[in-house]
């Protein structure tokens, strides 16, 4: 079946723009969570969807970074105002519930440029 | 200190050779973990999950010591295409969120 899809898969924007990222979980999966990893760095928890609860937000490194998931489905994450620091790939994952014990799967990534 | 720590490496190794990684976690809470497994700039994905009493899958045995809040994942016959960065993983007391180590870059050469 299709697996976790994320876009764009490169994103290129000046400092100070917001940018908008897309994640498609896998179909059932009722968990979402957003990581971002920096160059050469270990992946940074950012935020956590599960159903309908309301997120885990605390990760987000700043109130310039807001995510929303729609229909408990489709996830965007939004940076405003974007930084030079902002610059990492920034990765989706699913898992079938909001349990560790549940492999999480990890989209392919967005690569975020800031100049 | 980082929640979940490992070697950076590179740990360069010949094909054929066995190879061992360790990490170590600060929260005594965490209830699982697993190791997964990077290529270079492509998405982590689940290798193995640790268990207590040790497990293995063909090449590869985890060990888990909760004494000592370490986590340990050995290969054995490396092949060429083992190299990749190895992640070390937590998960929390909730078991939904889990914490990352800086990974261990390995090279097997020929």
């Amino acid at each position: 079946g299709a697996g976790v899809s994320q876009s764009p898969s490169n994103k290129v924007t000046e400092k100070g723009k917001d940018v908008e990222l897309r994640c498609d979980p896998i179909s059932g999966h009722t968990a979402l969570y957003w990581y971002r990893q920096s160059l050469g760095q270990g992946l940074e928890f950012l935020i956590y969807f599960q159903g309908n609860s309301a997120p885990d937000k605390s990760g987000l490194p700043s109130d310039r970074f807001s995510a929303e998931r729609t229909g408990g489905s489709v996830s965007t994450l939004t940076i405003q105002r974007t930084q030079q620091e902002d610059s990492a790939v920034y990765l989706c994952a699913s898992s079938l519930a909001g349990s560790g014990v549940y492999e999480q799967y990890f989209g392919p990534g967005t690569r975020l440029t800031v100049t | 200190r980082k929640e979940v720590e490992q070697d950076p490496g590179p740990f360069n190794v010949p094909e054929g050779a066995t190879v061992a990684f360790n990490c170590t976690y600060s929260n005594s809470a965490s209830q699982s973990f697993f190791w997964y497994r990077q290529d270079c700039r492509k998405e982590p994905k689940l290798l193995m999950s640790v268990y207590s009493s040790g497990n293995e899958d063909g090449r590869f045995t985890a060990q888990l010591n909760r004494a000592s809040q370490y986590i340990s994942l050995l290969i054995r016959d490396s092949k060429l295409s083992d190299s990749a960065t190895y992640l070390c993983v937590s998960s929390n007391n909730a078991g939904n969120m889990l914490t990352f180590g800086g990974g261990t870059r390995l090279m097997v050469k020929p």
